[in-house]
C-alpha cells in the first residue's frame, strides 16, 4: 500500500496569510492526488484532484500542484473558513489517505 | 443535489456483523455514471477506505478488509448497505458513504459527496 505522508502536522497562521501544505507519497502516484478538506463535527469535503483541478464551488484561493511523490496544496490568503484539517488522498495502488494537517488560527 | 445518509446500530459487540445502510436521494444508484463506497475515520482521525460497488453490483473491496466484508445494491429503495463480521474494537470508528464519479463531469474516481456520517462503536 502506498504510504501519504503529510506535514506538518499542524500549521499556526493568521487570516490573510498564505498556507502550504504538502504530501509525500512512498511511490509513485502520477498525478492521481486529491485534496480534502475536514471542519469539526463535518464529513470530508473534496477539494481538488488530479493534483491541480479544482472541485466544483471550491475558491480559486486553493490550488494544487506537484507530481510523482510530492504534492502541495497552496491556500493563497487564508479566510476564516478555512481553518480545518487537510488530507490527501491517491488512487494509484489502492487507496490510500494522509495523516492529515491541521491548520489552526495563530 | 444528491445526498448521502447512513443508517445503523451505533453499538456493536465484538465478534457480531456491523451493518449498515446508506440512503440516496438526489441521484439513482443504477446510474452508470457512479460507483458507491465505504470509508472510516478512526477516532484519532484516520482515514481508511473499505471498498466499492459499482452501479451493476460488482465489487472492490480493501484486500485487509476482504475476509470480512459484504456490500450490496438495493435498487427498490435506493440504497446500498456494508456488512462487517468479526467485528472488534479496532473497528470503532465513523463510517461514511460516499460517491464515486465514472463519467464526466463528475470527478473520475474520486469521492465526492459524503455522507454525515454515523459512528459505530464496538464494545461489550
Amino acid at each position: 500500500e502506498i504510504v501519504l505522508t503529510q506535514s506538518p502536522a499542524t500549521l499556526s497562521l493568521s487570516p490573510g496569510e498564505r498556507a502550504t501544505l504538502s504530501c509525500r507519497a512512498s511511490q509513485s502516484v502520477t498525478s492521481y492526488l486529491a485534496w480534502y478538506q475536514q471542519k469539526p463535527g463535518q464529513a470530508p469535503r473534496l477539494l481538488i484532484y488530479d493534483t491541480s483541478t479544482r472541485a466544483t464551488g471550491v475558491p480559486a484561493r486553493f490550488s494544487g500542484s506537484g507530481s510523482g511523490t510530492d504534492f502541495t496544496l497552496t491556500i493563497s490568503s487564508l479566510e476564516p473558513e478555512d481553518f480545518a484539517v487537510y488530507y490527501c488522498q491517491q488512487r494509484t495502488n489502492s487507496l490510500s489517505f494522509g495523516g492529515g494537517t491541521k491548520v489552526e488560527i495563530k | 443535489q444528491v445526498q448521502l445518509q447512513e443508517s445503523g446500530p451505533g453499538l456493536v459487540k465484538p465478534s457480531q456483523t456491523l451493518s449498515l445502510t446508506c440512503a440516496v436521494s438526489g441521484d439513482s444508484i443504477s446510474s452508470d455514471g457512479y460507483y458507491w463506497s465505504w470509508i472510516r475515520q478512526y477516532p484519532g482521525k484516520g482515514l481508511e477506505w473499505i471498498g466499492y460497488i459499482y452501479y451493476s453490483g460488482s465489487t472492490y473491496y480493501k484486500p485487509s478488509l476482504a475476509s470480512r466484508v459484504t456490500m450490496s445494491l438495493d435498487t427498490s429503495k435506493n440504497q446500498f448497505s456494508l456488512n462487517l463480521s468479526s467485528v472488534t474494537a479496532a473497528d470503532t470508528a465513523v463510517y461514511y458513504c460516499v460517491r464515486g464519479g465514472l463519467l464526466p463531469p463528475a470527478p473520475i474516481n474520486w469521492f465526492d459527496p459524503w455522507g454525515q456520517g454515523t459512528l459505530v462503536t464496538v464494545s461489550s
